[in-house]
């Protein structure tokens, strides 16, 4: 059980297009959804909050017309990176938190979606 | 906000025990939690201790928390070559959804 997929799992994009990543909770529901980028060597900073029916918050300094997030339904997040360039390229996971589980181990990731701009 | 620390890099050889340590400044963090990512993948919970806790024991793995240092440690037992991997802690605090990560350590295993 718990498990959070991502698609895809990379891309290859040219710079200037727009690249859109899916986070999938598959057997619960997750009003609450996280976007966080990982840099090679480095620990998971968080992004966004995405919530189901609402804007996603923002973290400081993460703009929110670059990063667009979706959270149309309880089981999908979608991370748009628009006009995306060559300092967009990085690690993308996304974390999942299941409304059934009120403590403790309640985040559970995906498998990661690793974007390269040329 | 708070900060987390680890160290880089830690080698071991294979059938010891592996001890990979954190530390944490908010003293408000209610759940710390160890993660694993093996390369090129996401981060899989290893387990997790709420902050009354002094130590927990899964299996090959074991928390030790102490409170009073704002350290956390995970000991791994009988450390096998698959164990290689980066490990990070993570906490969470009261009723929010947000975790901060630690700055991973990468455990490597050798033969």
């Amino acid at each position: 059980g718990a498990v959070v997929s991502q698609h895809p799992s990379w891309v290859i994009c040219k710079s200037g297009t727009s690249v859109k990543i899916e986070c999938r909770s598959l057997d619960f529901q997750a009003t609450t959804m996280f976007w966080y980028r990982q840099f090679p060597k480095q620990s998971l900073m968080l992004m966004a909050t995405s919530n189901e029916g609402s804007k996603a918050t923002y973290e400081q300094g993460v703009e929110k017309d670059k990063f667009l997030i979706n959270h149309a339904s309880l089981t999908l997040s979608t991370l748009t990176v628009t006009s995306a360039h060559p300092e967009d390229s990085s690690f993308y996971i996304c974390s999942a938190r299941d409304d059934s589980r009120e403590f403790g181990e309640t985040q559970y990731f995906g498998p990661g979606t690793r974007l390269l701009v040329l | 906000g708070e900060d987390v620390e680890q160290s880089l890099f830690l080698s071991v050889r294979e059938g010891d025990s592996s001890v990979i340590n954190c530390t944490y400044t908010d003293s408000s963090s209610t759940y710390l939690y160890w993660y694993k990512q093996e390369p090129g993948a996401g981060l899989q919970l290893l387990t997790y201790i709420f902050s009354n806790m002094d130590m927990k024991q899964d299996q090959r793995l074991t928390v030790l928390l102490n409170k009073k240092d704002k350290h956390l440690s995970l000991r791994i037992a009988d450390t096998q070559t698959g164990d290689s991997a980066i490990y990070f802690c993570a906490g969470r605090t009261g009723g929010g959804n947000k975790l901060t990560f630690g700055t991973g350590t990468q455990l490597k295993v050798e033969l």
